[in-house]
């Protein structure tokens, strides 16, 4: 199993500005997943980000608005960018166990726009 | 494409009674089914998973079927109690399919009642 820690765990901010969340894991991974869960919906994969490279997107999320980092195999940061209310959601990290299908995942992210 | 479909909620329950959460899925051929489990403040887990047809998982005294005649996945426990209260989400992949490519219902939340 993985043990994931995010920040903040939740917070509250005004439209048009950017916040960073951050994502450590406590051994070292390849990929890190970034999903997004709107309130009373399903998650939804925003990127997956590898060490080394760009993060891929999913269709409806750009870098622009979601950039990525990954500076090493245990930690990355999603920053939402120009925020407006409808980027209030729980935004949750979680990277791959080793089974396939099997996720695990941080406590999320609850940002609420203002 | 793959779909899920979760009995909507809340569902509240008393202590010892059962617990039925209905999922049913869209795929093309024969995917693998999930249910992950979110208790407050916490990040999701998997609860239990099952592979191919007729396979039966089942953990901390919940179980699920894979049903593929009915294309169900129903969550099943015979007697909750108040530290099952939480959201649950069933889940579906292609078989060895990469973590990216679950697909999640909307969850059901859970609350047991003393």
């Amino acid at each position: 199993s993985a043990v994931i820690s995010q920040k903040p765990s939740r917070d509250i901010c005004q439209r048009g500005t950017s916040l960073t969340i951050q994502c450590q894991v406590d051994s070292q991974v390849t990929m890190m997943f970034w999903y997004r869960q709107q309130p009373g919906q399903s998650l939804t994969l925003i990127a997956t980000a590898n060490q080394g490279s760009e993060a891929t997107y999913e269709s409806g999320f750009v870098i622009d608005k979601f950039p990525i980092s990954r500076p090493n195999l245990t930690f990355s940061t999603l920053t939402v960018s120009n925020m407006s209310p409808e980027d209030s959601s729980i935004y949750l990290c979680s990277v791959e166990g080793r089974d396939t299908g099997e996720l695990f995942f941080g406590e999320g992210s609850r940002l609420t726009v203002l | 494409g793959n779909s899920v479909t979760q009995m909507e909620g809340p569902v509240t329950l008393s202590e010892e009674a059962f617990l039925t959460i209905n999922c049913t899925y869209t795929a093309t051929g024969y995917p693998s089914l999930f249910w992950y489990v979110q208790y407050p403040g916490e990040g999701l887990q998997l609860l239990l998973k099952a592979t191919k047809a007729d396979d039966k998982g089942s953990n901390k005294g919940f179980e699920a079927t894979y049903r593929k005649e009915t294309t169900s996945f129903h969550l099943e426990k015979g007697s909750v109690q108040v530290s099952d209260s939480a959201v649950y989400f069933c889940a579906l992949n292609k078989p060895s399919g990469s973590a990216r490519q679950l697909t999640f219902g909307s969850g059901t939340q859970l609350t047991v009642l003393p």
